[in-house]
């Protein structure tokens, strides 16, 4: 069955510093894999999607993730995090022919001034 | 262009008390989601429609949730009676489904409906 993992439910960084948030998925086949995030009290917005093709993948507000096949992974990555970023990351594997997204616990970021 | 439009925002009831959600997609977009999302969880589906057709409702108590997606463009998801489980997020999405094809279905979601039951 699928499954997504996020092992960090928490993390806090300072401003200005790197940020990377971990996703595992398991899927039997090549999985279709997104990033949302979800601001309080606002609904998930995309921040990025990987179908196939390069592996890494260009987002909005700066973001990127890398498909790593091998280790069952689409960790996001920002180099430098802004106050803004604070919020709750979503990562999901979506299931072709389905339309079926299944999501993860979620991460979520604290932004240090 | 618009994105997805959820009413109400916030809904507080008794238990016992029905309720209804509704939602309005991206304009030309077939396919339309509602998923649940409890607190401190991912969003999880409860009912997808493709068009007026309900294609998957497995995740969908039956016994009090219903939901209905008439003309094939808005949507309105009801729970009756509510249980105090049954407090949460209702999130709505759409995606261009089968007309985009798999690479074309990018879900994106509204603001979602936060109910809570007293």
């Amino acid at each position: 069955a699928q499954s997504v993992t996020q092992p960090d439910i928490h993390i806090t960084v300072s401003e200005g510093a790197s940020l990377e948030l971990r996703c595992n998925y398991s899927y039997g086949a090549t999985p279709y894999l997104f990033w949302y995030v979800q601001s309080p009290g606002q609904g998930l917005q995309l921040l990025l999607k990987y179908f196939s093709g390069d592996t890494l993948v260009q987002g909005i507000k700066g973001f990127e993730a890398e498909f790593k096949r091998s280790q069952s992974s689409f960790n996001l990555r920002k180099p430098s995090v802004h106050w803004s970023d604070a919020a709750e990351y979503f990562c999901a594997v979506g299931h072709l022919g389905t339309y079926k997204y299944i999501f993860g616990t979620g991460t979520r970021l604290k932004v240090l001034a | 262009e618009a994105g997805v439009v959820q009413s109400p925002r916030y809904k507080i009831i008794e238990k016992k008390q029905p309720v209804a959600f509704w939602c309005n997609p991206i304009s030309g977009h077939n396919t339309l989601y509602w998923y649940r999302q409890n607190l401190g969880q991912g969003p999880e589906l409860l009912i997808r429609y493709e068009n007026e057709e309900a294609v998957d409702d497995s995740q969908l108590p039956k016994d009090r949730f219903s939901a209905e997606r008439l003309k094939g463009v808005d949507s309105t998801l009801k729970i009756q009676p509510a249980e105090l489980g049954d407090s949460a997020v209702y999130l709505c999405a759409s995606s261009l489904g089968l007309a985009g094809g798999p690479r074309e279905d990018t879900q994106y979601f509204g603001p979602g409906t936060r109910l809570t039951v007293l």
